[in-house]
Parts: structure tokens; sequence; C-alpha cells
């Protein structure tokens, strides 16, 4: 069964608008989570490193003022999309691994993703 | 600069036969590399992985073969069945804790019946 749950799945919202989208690690702890973003027939983009209780990493080229990260607690991320523009409609993705299992073999997981449309 | 290259966008292979996927990476710090399959509008699931210490690792119909004097690896499916059809992506990353994947474009198989 799934072991990130990513929601909204999809999202609709007009240009100007936020948008808040949720990750959680079901039945395990993640200090660590990590926002992929894919335009279609592209790779997924690594957006940004979450981390419980301090700030996130973001890579080169993501506005942070843009895309806020809130990592609140062991089993929640939230990314918010702020001021939504056309250009930023994607498919926004979570991933996180178990913080009780060695992150060097262990796979990231990932949640279903978020499909988001700004008209 | 790509640091993962899945240079075959599309892949189509006959149901009963053998899909191999190949994908090339620059970075000499990668030494764990994983495959994931993606459906359109959902998260990746994880396939098969290995660390840079082997050159082969099978689990089932699926097999990943390393050579990393070439930094190559390619996934192996045999033999190909219709619910393959999927993106498969490539993935890799160095040994540090905590650290992200860095993925290819994907390659798109199609196994016909």
């Amino acid at each position: 069964g799934a072991v990130v749950s990513q929601h909204p799945s999809w999202v609709i919202c007009k240009s100007g608008t936020s948008v808040k989208i949720e990750c959680r690690s079901l039945d395990f702890q993640a200090t660590t989570m990590f926002w992929y973003r894919q335009f279609p027939k592209q790779s997924l983009m690594l957006m940004a490193t979450s981390n419980e209780g301090s700030k996130a990493t973001y890579e080169q080229g993501v506005e942070k003022d843009k895309f806020l990260i809130n990592h609140a607690s062991l089993t929640l991320s939230t990314l918010t999309v702020t001021s939504a523009h056309p250009e930023d409609s994607s498919f926004y993705i979570c991933s996180t691994f178990s913080d009780e299992i060695s992150s060097y073999n262990s796979p990231l997981h990932f949640g279903n993703g978020t499909r988001l449309t700004v008209t | 600069d790509q640091q993962v290259k899945q240079n075959s966008p599309s892949l189509s292979v006959q149901e009963g036969r053998i899909s191999i996927l190949n994908c090339d990476y620059t970075n000499s710090m990668f030494d764990y590399f994983l495959w994931y399959k993606k459906y359109p509008a959902e998260g990746p699931t994880f396939l098969i992985s290995i660390s840079s210490i082997k050159d082969k690792n099978e689990d089932g119909r699926f097999t990943v073969f390393l050579n990393k004097s070439a930094k190559h690896l390619s996934l192996h499916i045999v033999p190909s069945q219709p619910g393959d059809s999927a993106v498969y992506f490539c993935a890799a990353r160095g040994y540090s804790g905590n650290t992200p994947l860095v993925f290819g474009k994907g390659t798109r198989l199609s196994v016909i019946a």
C-alpha cells in the first residue's frame, strides 16, 4: 500500500491565487522530504529539500518566496504555490524515506502527485 | 547539464520478448542507482535498485546491470507483459545521507500484445 499520501491529486485555480499541497508519510517518521516538479515529457526536477524544524533548501532557479515549504512535523510537509500563474501549471510530487531505514540503500517513496492547472 | 541520461524516449516491444532500457550517467560520485515506473498522473513506483559495488541485481522479471567503467546501466524485463507499459525513469544519487535522486527524462515502454 501507499507509504506517502499527497493531496490534492489535482487542482484548478485562477491566476493570482495560492494553492497548498500536502504530503504525509504514513506509518513512519520522515525528517526529510523532497519536492519534485515534472513538466510534460520532461524529467522529474528537484525543487527543494524539506527538513523538519528547519528551513527548506531550494534548488537553483526555484523561487523560495513563490514556493513556500513548511515541514512542521515529522509526518507532514506542505508546498504552497503563492500567487500562481499559468506557467506554474505542472505536476508536483513529494517523496521521502523512513528515518528508521538507512537512507543509503533505501529507495525514495513518492506520493501520487498533484496536477496543478492555473487558468 | 543532465547528469542522468535516457537517450531513448520510447521503446516498443512485443509481449513475451525482452525489453531493454538504457541509462547513462556522467557524475562519478553517483553510487546508487534506481529504476522507477510511472503511469500518467501518478507518482513514480520503485522497481529495482543497484549499488555501485555490484554489477547485477535481479528481482523476478526485472534485472538491472551496471557497468561502472562505462557509466552505464540497463534494465531488462523478461518476459515483457502488456502491464509493463509505462514510463521508466532511471535515477541516481551519491552516498551522502538524505540525498535526493537525480532523474533521467524517462523512456516510454509500450508492450504490444
